[in-house]
């Protein structure tokens, strides 16, 4: 079974500063998806990036880019240049193909301060 | 209106109270899933249905009993409940079978019980 851990409960960052979030997985397939999902005090659970394993370019979108380490399983998210707005509860996500496409194993999050 | 729409917003019941959580997404998935969200624990899939199908059953008590008329429709019924059922109750929707369709998260149901 697939397993998503993120090792950092609390993360803070000052604005306009740069944070990385880390999350590492454990998995026997050699593709997969992973994803970071945002879940302000709102609640409403969002998407912020995707990454393809079969990719070896790292996904960006905007002030969030990863670190996607294959070999290592590792799959780091970078928020550049803080926003208040970004101040949330990050989950790291994996997604297989296939058959394990319908179900999605997730990481225990990381909840990020910004400070002003 | 777009996206994933949970009913109610919050609810309270007693342990021996019937109740209904509501889920509708008005984005053409396939799949619409529940999860729970409980303070210090990961989020915990609870079912998935794939057109109008449950895939899924995640060893979940039978005091909770999904229905999936059809596409764009979800519910959860819930029946005497223990307070440890207490959690945010989240509906998601995407595209079964494809590996890079995101969830879509509703607001979610703040349940608590009493």
């Amino acid at each position: 079974a697939q397993t998503v851990t993120q090792s950092q409960p609390e993360m803070s960052v000052q604005e306009a500063e740069t944070v990385t979030l880390s999350c590492t997985y454990d998995t026997s397939e050699s593709d997969y998806y992973l994803f970071w999902y945002k879940q302000p005090p709102s609640r409403q659970m969002i998407l912020v990036i995707r990454q393809e394993a079969y990719k070896q370019q790292n996904a960006t979108e905007n002030r969030f880019s990863v670190n996607f380490q294959k070999a290592a399983k590792s799959f780091s998210l970078k928020i550049s240049d803080s926003q208040l707005g970004d101040a949330a509860m990050y989950f790291c996500a994996y997604r297989g193909v296939g058959t394990n496409a319908g179900k999605s194993t997730f990481g225990d999050g990381t909840t990020l301060t910004v400070k002003p | 209106e777009t996206g994933v729409t949970q009913t109610p917003r919050h609810l309270v019941m007693g342990m021996t109270n019937k109740k209904s959580l509501k889920c509708e997404q008005h984005l053409g998935h396939n799949a619409m899933y529940w999860y729970k969200q409980s303070a210090k624990k990961p989020l915990e899939l609870m079912f998935v249905y794939s057109l109008e199908e449950r895939v899924e059953n995640n060893s979940v008590p039978s005091r909770f009993s999904p229905e999936c008329p059809n596409s764009s429709h979800l519910f959860l019924h819930l029946h005497t409940l223990q307070p440890e059922d207490s959690a945010l109750y989240l509906c998601a929707s995407s595209h079964y079978g494809t590996g890079n369709s995101p969830l879509h998260f509703g607001n979610g149901t703040r349940l608590t019980v009493t």
